[in-house]
């Protein structure tokens, strides 16, 4: 595709379930990045790939969160025991590598953990 | 940790004003980006700046980054109702392509 796709775009779940948001990058892209960002906050980092490897996963906040991206394209980030903490939009951005990259964003997965 | 914490968090004017908006960090960043975002979308980017003390116009939109390298502005000639949204900065550290963003200024622009 054209751009960055994420889905599902919307996703409503039950505390203590397991969860998995997608992330399907703009071809050729070799980094991916992982946000997370509240209503009217600006996105929070969680983690970022270059090719298939983590090269930063600093901001994922606990052991219930974990992304991968096995073939160096499309990432899935996965959420175990969700709680009602961990509602907020999940953004996925990637990006050529470089040192001015601009990051290209999905339009996001919003997770509702009731 | 590197932290950007923007100001206002808030603003809302008349159409016709002029404003600032500001990025502010103690981290040196290697560069330093401006995004828009709109209800509902990914941020949108709007310019990088990546030399200390460089100034870059887009229209109406000026962005400066400070000479340290550790924080940046966004000052807005005549804001028109099209500039309504949310505007955040990022900075990747010295080193890294690790992209942390600001705290983000909502900005309403009433015609």
């Amino acid at each position: 595709g054209a751009g960055v796709s994420q889905t599902p775009s919307n996703k409503v779940t039950e505390k203590g379930k397991y969860v998995e948001l997608r992330c399907d990058p703009i071809s050729g892209h070799t980094a991916l990045y992982w946000y997370r960002q509240s209503l009217g906050q600006g996105p929070e980092f969680l983690i970022y790939f270059q090719g298939t490897g983590a090269a930063d996963d600093s901001g994922l906040p606990n052991d219930r969160f974990f992304a991968v991206r096995p073939e160096g394209s499309v990432s899935t980030l996965k959420i175990q025991r969700t709680e009602r903490g961990d509602s907020a939009v999940y953004l996925c951005a990637s990006s050529r590598q470089g040192k001015t990259g601009e990051l290209f964003f999905g339009e996001g997965s919003r997770l509702t953990v009731l | 940790t590197q932290l950007l914490e923007q100001s206002p968090q808030f603003l809302s004017i008349q159409e016709g004003e002029n404003l600032t908006v500001y990025c502010n960090s103690s981290s040196v960043f290697s560069s330093l980006q401006w995004y828009r975002q709109e209800p509902g979308e990914g941020p949108v980017l709007l310019v990088t700046v990546v030399t200390g003390g460089e100034v870059k116009k887009l229209k109406r939109l000026t962005f400066q980054f400070g000479d340290a390298r550790k924080d940046s502005s966004l000052h807005i000639t005549a804001a028109q109702p099209g500039d309504t949204g949310l505007y955040l900065c990022a900075g990747d550290g010295v080193g890294t392509y690790k992209y942390i963003f600001g705290t983000g200024t909502r900005l309403k622009v009433l015609a």
